[in-house]
């Protein structure tokens, strides 16, 4: 079990360029969850998606942000026109189940920087 | 929507002795509560879960003790190790909803 797979793991972005953020949960689990961890904070909740839905998009900024979990592959997060303050580590997470009923396990994340 | 309080945020202790770490949170549907440990530059890791039908659970070093009537849940630590030094994250959910986090603590174990 290769666990929550994250790629790529940093990536450089000069600022109005879009970055493209990849997930693969893992094996047997059909949730999965978007973070932003900026340095020195704690996990802020952006979006939780199933299989082709978005069931919770609450914590995406309204702009720029995308994500999807389509049929057949990773989930994807999508920044456009990236700007300085879109540096941090985005943290990936997946359960087999939502809320109470699965574990949710972390991908080691992608390290973003905007320059 | 839940809001999860954490303290302290930072926390320093002998190693050998304990460590307690406490959170609060809003939602009173919530009721499964995980911990996660974050070392530098690392993932987040889930060390420990309660789930809101049980007061108590313990793992060697490591038990949480869960509240609902107070709201409150707590991570404590025992014969602390320097390789317990981290960031330990406590979150909140229930039914259907992702995990809330708290700020997290950062432990330093000073040998």
């Amino acid at each position: 079990n290769a666990g929550v797979m994250q790629n790529p793991r940093h990536l450089v972005r000069r600022r109005g360029q879009e970055a493209r953020l990849r997930c693969s949960p893992m094996k047997g689990h059909s949730h999965v969850y978007w973070y932003r961890q900026l340095p020195e904070e704690g996990l802020k909740f952006m979006v939780y998606l199933q299989k082709e839905n978005i069931i919770d998009e609450s914590g995406m900024p309204k702009e720029r942000f995308s994500a999807e979990f389509p049929k057949e592959g990773p989930s994807i997060l999508r920044i456009q026109q990236v700007v300085r303050g879109d540096s941090a580590a985005y943290f990936c997470a997946s359960s087999p189940a939502g809320g109470q009923s699965g574990e949710a396990f972390f991908g080691q994340g992608t390290r973003l920087t905007v320059v | 929507g839940e809001n999860v309080e954490q303290h302290p945020s930072t926390l320093s202790v002998q190693e050998g002795d304990s460590a307690v770490i406490k959170c609060t949170y809003s939602d009173s549907a919530s009721n499964y509560f995980p911990w996660y440990k974050q070392e530098l530059g690392k993932r987040p890791q889930l060390i420990i879960d309660i789930r809101s039908n049980v007061g108590e659970k313990k793992d060697q070093r490591i038990a949480v003790t869960l509240n609902k009537t107070a709201k409150h849940f707590s991570l404590h630590i025992t014969e602390t190790q320097p390789e317990d030094s981290a960031v330990y994250f406590c979150a909140a959910s229930g039914g259907n909803t992702p995990l809330v986090f708290g700020k997290g603590t950062r432990l330093s174990v000073i040998a």
